[in-house]
């Protein structure tokens, strides 16, 4: 079957940084998704991978592994508004969206 | 960028009403929407995939008869929730797939339909 495993929970501080890690098992991958999700809010996208290595874009950073069918997003300089769920997406064979349940992350002053 | 709207945000009906939900996409033409389901504290359910011109594709245990989608144009979704029940309270998203968007394929979200049946 298809699997994406994401920690359930993580708490940060305030101006540190925080790593977000993401494990797959698609059949076929073919591009992995970032997105951000606030509570009640529908998501929206964060960062895109389809090659190896780290895409950086401001304060946040995606890196993939094919070859260990591994992600992380890296956030740097919390703020308080970071606080929100972050869910990975692969894109399978078929070019369909498998979803992660998310990681809720918990920004503390 | 790409905008996808939904109306409406939220609504309340009575048990056995049917409730439509419409995605728009606003700024591009859509010709594959997608349908999802979140209940609270869990991960996004694809419901169906909505193409323009054609019947849509639900996933498995999605009930077709229940959750009619029609898309009529390259730029309108809509689903109806038939007969709703108080289990089919959710958090209803679309979401739509910009062509011009290229290899990368991205979805663009609508906000959201809160959908509370009593």
């Amino acid at each position: 079957g298809q699997n994406i495993d994401q920690p359930t929970e993580m708490t940060a501080t305030e101006g540190a940084i925080v790593q977000i890690n993401c494990t797959y098992q698609t059949s076929g991958f073919n591009g992995l998704f970032w997105y951000q999700q606030h509570a009640g809010e529908a998501p929206t996208f964060l960062s895109y991978n389809v090659l190896d290595g780290l895409e950086e874009k401001g304060r946040f950073s995606s890196f993939l592994s094919r070859s260990k069918g591994y992600s992380y997003l890296l956030l740097k300089e919390l703020q308080m508004k970071d606080s929100a769920s972050y869910l990975c997406a692969v894109k399978d064979s078929n070019y369909q969206l498998i979803w992660g349940a998310g990681t809720k992350l918990i920004i503390k002053p | 960028g790409a905008v996808v709207s939904q109306h409406p945000s939220w609504v309340i009906c009575k048990s056995g009403t049917s409730v439509k939900i419409e995605c728009r996409s606003l700024d591009f033409q859509a010709t594959t929407m997608f349908w999802y389901r979140q209940f609270p504290k869990q991960s996004l359910m694809l419901m169906a995939t909505s193409n323009e011109g054609s019947k849509a594709t639900y996933e498995q245990g999605v009930e077709k008869d229940k959750f009619l989608i029609n898309h009529a144009s390259l730029t309108l979704s809509t689903l109806t929730v038939t007969s709703a029940h108080p289990e089919d309270s959710s958090f209803y998203i679309c979401s739509a797939r910009d062509p011009a968007s290229g290899g990368q394929d991205e979805q663009f979200f609508g906000p959201g339909t809160r959908l509370t049946v009593l």
